[in-house]
């Protein structure tokens, strides 16, 4: 089994402030690890992956996310947070030898000007 | 970039109709997938589709829903006899290979029944 848990519904940050958005996981085997965003109305857009390798990756959008495994963590964070970063977050786990993805339930961000 | 798109990107139905969600994968793409977001839920798997067939579905798929890729675009969700339940946004998407690519999700579908 698998699963995931974003332990904050809403995380709020002041534009230019560092934003980290919380992710732990479970899985039985090997993780692969992503990041999507939700913006009003439209679908998920993938930000980044952990599949192996650095366990610092980077993705869209000047977001990074840190993979570690000893805390099942796989942790959002953009150095300078921007007011049209303000979405929906999720963090999503796939066992390596499975098909589908698991999702958390979502972190809100709302960035101020 | 290519792009997932589903349509209608609104559907309402009366309760106990049939309806028919419709997806266009990315043309390379291998496994394809419908997931649904009930309002201010979590985005739960309903199911995956491999080779033409199922590979794997949740306990949300029951005999009421069917997937299937009838000419080798296009993707379809169908509800046999919808519930009040039903009511949620439908994201179809699709990957190339299981292991590194991640799931491209289309705009979604908001299923309302009344």
């Amino acid at each position: 089994a698998q699963s995931v848990a974003q332990p904050e519904d809403q995380v709020n940050v002041a534009e230019g402030n560092p934003l980290t958005v919380k992710c732990t996981y479970s899985v039985s085997g090997n993780p692969y690890l992503f990041w999507y965003v939700q913006y009003p109305n439209r679908g998920l857009q993938f930000l980044l992956k952990y599949i192996t390798g650095d366990n610092l990756v980077k993705g869209s959008y000047g977001f990074e996310a840190e993979f570690n495994k000893s805390q099942t963590s796989f942790h959002l964070k953009k150095p300078s947070a921007l007011v049209s970063d303000s979405a929906l977050y999720f963090c999503a786990v796939r066992d390596f030898n499975d098909y589908k993805l698991s999702f958390g339930a979502g972190t809100t961000v709302t960035v101020r000007a | 970039e290519p792009e997932v798109t589903q349509t209608p990107s609104h559907q309402v139905t009366q309760m106990g109709q049939e309806v028919i969600l419709r997806c266009v994968p990315i043309s390379n793409h291998l496994y394809f997938y419908w997931y649904r977001q009930i309002l201010g839920q979590k985005v739960e798997f309903l199911v995956s589709f491999y080779n033409n067939e199922i590979s794997e579905k949740s306990e949300i798929f029951d005999d009421q829903f069917s997937v299937e890729r009838p000419d080798g675009s296009n993707f379809t969700l169908k509800i046999r006899s919808t519930k009040l339940e039903d009511s949620a946004m439908y994201f179809c998407a699709s990957s190339g290979w299981v292991d590194n690519s991640p799931l491209h999700f289309g705009n979604g579908t908001r299923l309302t029944v009344t």
